[in-house]
């Protein structure tokens, strides 16, 4: 079984703070990992497919970062605001290769 | 990119009755996911629906229980069958192609309140 853990489980941060949370997976067999936004009430909704080792990749004010070799991914938000509160889940591919195996997810509160 | 939509969006049911969640996708997708969120877990897939067969499903996971079927690659249905509190969860569905690397889309979820 899979085992994806993610830290902070939680984290308030005030508008305008950049921030960081991590994805830590077990680093053999490894093919590709995914970062979800997830907001109440809405459709997770997919930022970033990372699947090489030092992959970097960004959206606006997001980034991650990707080491396989140690087995874990930073996602970053620089410059916080309100609408980037969500629960950030990383995910990976699972027994069949298409179906995800979620990590518990990082809960994001942004005050204004 | 797909965009998938499910009803009903949330539902309260009473304890040993059945609820029918739809699931749509507007573009085909190879393949489809069903995942259960309880309060507190960790999204946790429920079975992939096979068009035209059963559905394969992940271990805990019974069909008498989370019957599934999907007639066509663009629509599929998750029955919870005999419902007890422990069922209250969010319930989504999410499609996509085969690949390690392809995204999956997922929908709004239905969220299942069991008294």
């Amino acid at each position: 079984i899979l085992n994806v853990e993610q830290s902070p489980q939680s984290l308030h941060v005030q508008e305008g703070d950049s921030t960081n949370f991590t994805c830590s997976f077990p680093s053999s067999n490894f093919y590709a990992l995914h970062w979800y936004r997830w907001e109440t009430a809405k459709s997770p909704e997919a930022l970033f497919v990372m699947t090489l080792n030092g992959d970097e990749k960004k959206k606006g004010r997001i980034s991650a970062t990707l080491n396989t070799k140690e087995g874990y991914s930073y996602l970053y938000i620089k410059g916080s605001q309100p609408e980037d509160s969500a629960t950030y889940l990383c995910a990976f591919p699972g027994n069949y290769g298409q179906n995800f195996v979620f990590g518990p997810g990082t809960r994001l509160s942004v005050l204004p | 990119s797909a965009v998938i939509s499910q009803k009903p969006s949330r539902d309260i049911c009473q304890r040993g009755t059945s609820l029918t969640i739809q699931c749509q996708v507007d573009s085909q997708v190879t393949m489809m996911f069903w995942y259960r969120q309880q309060p507190g877990q960790s999204l946790t897939l429920i079975a992939t629906a096979n068009q035209g067969s059963e559905a394969t499903y992940e271990s805990g996971f019974v069909i008498d229980k989370f019957p599934i079927s999907r007639p066509n690659l663009t629509f599929s249905t998750l029955t919870v069958s005999n419902m007890s509190p422990e069922d209250s969860s969010i319930y989504l569905c999410s499609g996509g192609l085969a690949g390690w690397a392809e995204t999956q889309y997922f929908g709004p979820g239905t969220r299942l309140l069991v008294l």
